[in-house]
């Protein structure tokens, strides 16, 4: 693998706000996506950050810092619907599959 | 518009028997991918292909084999069942190889060899 690391769980209240984080080897690094994955169901696609800064896409944002191999997806205004794996996946230059992360379960409690 | 299908959704094989997953897409896409799930470990990928008639090896596909004769088509083999295969497949395609394509996911196939 290429060394994506992401907390294995968070916990957050109904209406609040959740950061996941995820950090990757910063050589060749060529784009990176997260993904939503409800129980039971397929991945789906959130977001895509290639340069740095921050992405904002209604209630999800994701930020990118190249230079530290650091991104964050950020969830506000939290929903019960929002209770899912969230999953940070790398491209590298010359490689044009992409290497997953473990998953970040994330639960929301009323 | 019916995307990536998988079938089946579920099947329990015994140790040493064989099956096929049928992954197709309707979407033209060139690029396909074979990905397995475990609990904790995210996703692994088995084996890809470029296009029709081209397919290649992914980090986990020791007990696993592809062919891609048609661009919709992307079954994989499972010759001799072993426990260690119990896992969730899951077949994707994306349009191009550019950086930013995203992949487009079956609802994946949960397979338990007993």
């Amino acid at each position: 693998g290429q060394n994506i690391d992401q907390p294995t769980e968070m916990t957050a209240t109904e209406g609040a706000i959740v950061q996941i984080n995820c950090t990757y080897q910063t050589s060749g690094f060529n784009g990176l996506f997260w993904y939503q994955q409800h129980a039971g169901e397929a991945p789906t696609f959130l977001s895509y950050n290639v340069l740095d800064g921050l992405e904002e896409k209604g209630r999800f944002s994701s930020f990118l810092s190249r230079s530290k191999g650091y991104s964050y997806l950020l969830l506000k205004e939290l929903q019960m619907k929002d209770s899912a794996s969230y999953l940070c996946a790398v491209r590298f230059i010359n490689d044009y599959k992409l290497s997953f992360g473990a998953g970040t379960t994330v639960t929301v409690r009323a | 518009n019916a995307g990536v299908t998988q079938t089946p959704k579920f099947r329990i094989l015994k140790i040493g028997q064989s099956m096929t997953l049928q992954c197709t897409q309707d979407m033209n896409h060139n690029y396909m991918y074979w990905y397995r799930q475990d609990p904790g470990m995210g996703l692994k990928l088995i084996y890809y292909s470029v296009g029709a008639g081209i397919t290649d090896k992914g980090e986990v596909p020791n007990g696993y084999n592809v062919s891609r004769s048609t661009t919709e088509d992307f079954p994989l083999r499972l010759e001799l069942a072993a426990p260690s295969q119990t896992s969730v497949y899951f077949c994707a395609s994306s349009d191009t190889d550019r950086g930013e394509e995203k992949l487009f996911f079956g609802s994946g196939t949960q397979l338990s060899v007993l």
